[in-house]
């Protein structure tokens, strides 16, 4: 099992341009999410989703958008980028919100925007 | 939003002596907490899922210890190693809820 998989691991944009973050599950998770990393704040929620077709904004969604097309797949995009989305991002995954292992996290997005 | 405390935020510990920190959350509608170990330029790692007031887990030289009524955990870690560095989260989850909140984290280094 690969697990939570990323891509890409690094990325800079310019101001204004766009992107999809990729994550992609093998673990049958019907949970997945995506928080960026504030410093000194820990993990900040920006969306998630209960299963496909099912997504929920979060904490902070403001500048994101997610689709759920498929289990597997949970990819975050950002539309018009601005240096405040400069953040290391992680999507997670669980079986369910009674999953007693915890959530599974991926390697993280270093998002620099310039 | 849950509001949930970490402290201290960071603290230095030297090799071989004992620590514990603490995470606080709302104690209405309860339904699970979490803690992760975060080292530095890797991904968050389970440590624990609590669900019942009293609750003990323990992993090697970690432990912690759930209070439900009172809306707090402890984290201890016992014999501190180097290896123990990293930043300790937590995260409640409320009984009507499908996603956890983190805590700012407990950042621990451990001295030689």
């Amino acid at each position: 099992n690969a697990g939570v998989t990323q891509t890409p691991k690094f990325r800079i944009l310019k101001i204004g341009q766009s992107m999809t973050l990729q994550c992609a599950q093998d673990m049958n998770h019907n949970y997945m999410y995506w928080y960026r990393q504030d410093p000194g704040m820990g993990l900040k929620l920006i969306y998630y989703s209960v299963g496909a077709g099912i997504t929920d904004k979060g904490e902070v969604p403001n500048g994101y958008n997610v689709s759920r097309s498929t289990t597997e797949d949970f990819p975050l995009r950002l539309e018009l980028a601005a240096p405040s989305q400069t953040s290391v991002y992680f999507c997670a995954s669980s079986y369910s919100r009674d999953w007693t292992e915890g959530y599974t996290f991926g390697s993280g997005t270093r998002l620099t925007v310039v | 939003i849950l509001n949930v405390e970490q402290s201290p935020q960071s603290l230095h510990v030297q090799e071989g002596d004992s620590t514990n920190f603490t995470c606080s959350f709302p104690s209405s509608n309860f339904y699970a907490l979490h803690w992760y170990r975060w080292e530095t330029a890797k991904s968050p790692e389970a440590l624990f899922v609590m669900t019942l007031n009293g609750d003990e887990k323990k992993k090697g030289r970690i432990s912690a210890t759930l209070n439900t009524k009172e809306g707090y955990s402890y984290l201890y870690i016992k014999g501190s190693q180097p290896e123990d560095s990293a930043t300790y989260l937590c995260a409640p989850i409320r009984a009507a809820g499908n996603k956890l909140t983190f805590g700012g984290g407990t950042r621990v280094l451990v001295k030689p």
